[in-house]
Parts: structure tokens; C-alpha cells; sequence
């Protein structure tokens, strides 16, 4: 079955530093969702990329998709101790409306 | 408010205690999932219905049974948990098209003694 691998597992960072999580699929994706699940929350919808090598920003936040649609990254630069808790990476494929989720990253930010 | 209301938020029961988990959504979703999420593993999908049809069972014990009576609402039915059953139980609702997004509940944090 699909698989969709996500490194890193952790990631500790001084705030003002910049964070990359990288997510990674067996298969060919038709979209990729992103997800930010705050410490004790639930996950929250960030994005959706669906096309071949598209990128999408939001404030310091960048979405990456793959050329090939089997890889994406999400980047945030200047790390802020609001942007503390896991990211979750979503794949689909198939025409599925199920997603397959990442382990995710859990982004901990020092001050 | 999420739009996915979960109840209770949190349980405690016993390993011989029979508890329903209730997850209702306020979305107009035809969609409706049940997540397992514990401390060392990902998110772990157990049960998706659509349009109340179960469409996916990824292979659960039967001590978990799910019961979507219509469109907005989804319950889990527990008995005779084990402790390792103990986690954060996450309902989420979708459109089944494949371009849409999940949106969650609170989730329940369940302890099983």
C-alpha cells in the first residue's frame, strides 16, 4: 500500500532560525495536504498542492510539490515560538479521498 | 469551534467497562473518520464511512466497533479495552472527493486501567 515518509522525526531550533520537514511517497501523489498540530490540539488544515512543482507561501510558511509529485517539503524561516507543534504531511493518490499521513515532524523552538 | 464536536474529552474506564465515543459534525461532510493517535506511533486510521457506509476497516480489533447512523453523527463503540488502547481518539469529516480537506475534532484522550 502507500507509504508516505516524513523526516525529521524532531527538530529543535533557536527561535529566528529556519525549519524544513520533508515528506516523501512510494507512490505518485494526485495532491498533498499539510496539517499543524499544536501541543495538546487537534491537526488543522494548513494547504494543498496539487499540481507538478507548485509552491505556495503563506506569511513565513513555503509549500514545495515535487516535479515527479512523489515529494514535498514544508519551510519556515525565522522561526517564531508560535509556530511550536507537529506538521503533518497528507498524501493522496489514486483519485482516493484517503489521505495517508506522515508520522510528522514535531518542530519544539527555543526562545 | 472546529465544526467537529467530539465528547467527552476525556475517559477514563476500566478494562471491563463498556464506553461510546460520540463525534458529530456541523460541516455538511459525507464523510466521517476515526484516527487513533498514541504517543509513539503516527496517525493511525481506523475506520472511514461515506454516506454512512463503512468503506474502510484497517484491520482493527473487534473490541472497536463503529456505528455512523447518519451523515453528521459517529460513534465508537469500546469493550473490553486493553491498556495499550489508551491514546487520543480523533474523529474527522471530508467531502469524498479527493481534493478536499479533513477536518478534525477536540479528540478524546482515553486511559484504559
Amino acid at each position: 500500500g502507500q507509504q508516505v515518509m516524513q523526516i525529521p522525526q524532531y527538530q529543535h531550533v533557536q527561535e529566528g532560525e529556519d525549519f524544513t520537514t520533508y515528506c516523501n511517497s512510494s507512490t505518485t501523489l494526485s495532491n498533498i495536504q499539510w496539517y499543524k498540530q499544536r501541543p495538546g490540539g487537534h491537526p488543522v488544515f494548513l494547504i494543498q498542492l496539487v499540481k507538478s512543482g507548485e509552491v505556495k507561501k503563506q506569511k513565513r510558511l513555503t509549500f514545495q510539490f515535487g516535479e515527479a509529485k512523489k515529494n514535498s517539503s514544508l519551510h519556515i524561516t525565522a522561526t517564531q515560538t508560535t509556530d511550536v507543534g507537529t506538521y503533518f504531511c497528507a498524501g493522496r493518490s489514486g483519485g482516493s479521498y484517503i489521505p495517508t499521513f506522515g508520522r510528522g515532524t514535531s518542530l519544539i523552538v527555543h526562545p | 469551534e472546529t465544526g467537529v464536536t467530539q465528547t467527552p474529552r476525556h475517559l477514563v474506564m476500566g478494562m471491563t467497562n463498556k464506553k461510546s465515543l460520540k463525534c458529530e459534525q456541523h460541516l455538511g461532510h459525507n464523510a466521517m473518520y476515526w484516527y487513533k493517535q498514541s504517543a509513539k506511533k503516527p496517525l493511525e486510521l481506523m475506520f472511514v464511512y461515506s454516506l454512512e457506509e463503512r468503506v474502510e476497516n484497517n484491520s482493527v480489533p473487534s473490541r472497536f466497533s463503529p456505528e455512523c447512523p447518519n451523515s453528521s453523527h459517529l460513534f465508537l463503540h469500546l469493550h473490553t479495552l486493553q491498556p495499550e488502547d489508551s491514546a487520543l481518539y480523533l474523529c474527522a469529516s471530508s467531502q469524498d472527493r479527493a481534493l478536499s480537506a479533513l477536518h478534525f475534532g477536540n479528540g478524546t484522550r482515553l486511559t484504559v486501567t
